[in-house]
């Protein structure tokens, strides 16, 4: 089946530096990608989706100049979070999507910003 | 935009017994509507999903049925086992433009042995 990695799985990082998410399709080409982050006990919430050579389209309330999204070839998408605070910390996790079949996700991140 | 509301929000059920989980869409334009089991610090894994030309599903202990008059679906989980116990979500996606999905907040299930 279809398959997404996500890198790095976790990372610790100190307040004010940016981190980069790496999300990779393996084996087919993901012509749209998702990022979401999702808070302890608490649902996905989609933070933005991206097409391949395009903008990403943010969700209201998602800071675009925060959390950059870079859909640069049909199997890498990345979100580099900057400036990164305590209240950035918490789990990003990508999804892609092929155009006949459904969703995959990543493994996801787990950011602690301290 | 479309808003999915899932329940119960917890649920424990003893070995064997049955779950079931509800899940209401509000944009009659959805027509794919999977579930995902997240176990703790995973990824979502779909276990089973349906689209809107079916009214219901199975998959050997796992089932969904789907109304689409009343715009709700649910998952049926038979003979429950203590590793069935995870967060499990519905979402739902129209299938069109962005085909985003938007999902439930979760039902966390126990399956007590």
């Amino acid at each position: 089946g279809a398959v997404v990695s996500q890198h790095p799985s976790w990372v610790i990082c100190k307040s004010g530096t940016s981190v980069k998410i790496e999300c990779r399709s393996l084996d087919f080409q993901a012509t749209t990608m998702f990022w979401y982050r999702q808070f302890p006990k608490q649902s996905l919430m989609l933070m933005a989706t991206s097409n391949e050579g395009s903008k990403a389209t943010y969700e209201q309330g998602v800071e675009k100049d925060k959390f950059l999204i870079n859909h640069a070839s049909l199997t890498l998408s990345t979100l580099t979070v900057t400036s990164a605070h305590p209240e950035d910390s918490s789990f990003y996790i990508c999804s892609a999507r092929e155009d006949s079949e459904g969703y995959t996700f990543g493994s996801g991140t787990r950011l602690t910003v301290v | 935009g479309e808003n999915v509301e899932q329940h119960p929000s917890t649920l424990s059920v003893q070995e064997g017994d049955s779950a079931v989980i509800k899940c209401t869409y509000s944009d009659s334009a959805s027509n794919y509507f999977p579930w995902y089991k997240q176990e703790l610090g995973k990824r979502p894994q779909l276990i089973i999903d349906i689209r809107s030309n079916v009214g219901e599903k199975k998959d050997q202990r796992i089932a969904v049925t789907l109304n689409k008059t009343a715009k709700h679906f649910s998952l049926h989980i038979t003979e429950t086992q203590p590793e069935d116990s995870a967060v499990y979500f519905c979402a739902a996606s129209k299938g069109a433009g962005s085909y985003q999905l938007t999902f439930g907040k979760g039902t966390k299930l126990s399956v007590i042995p």
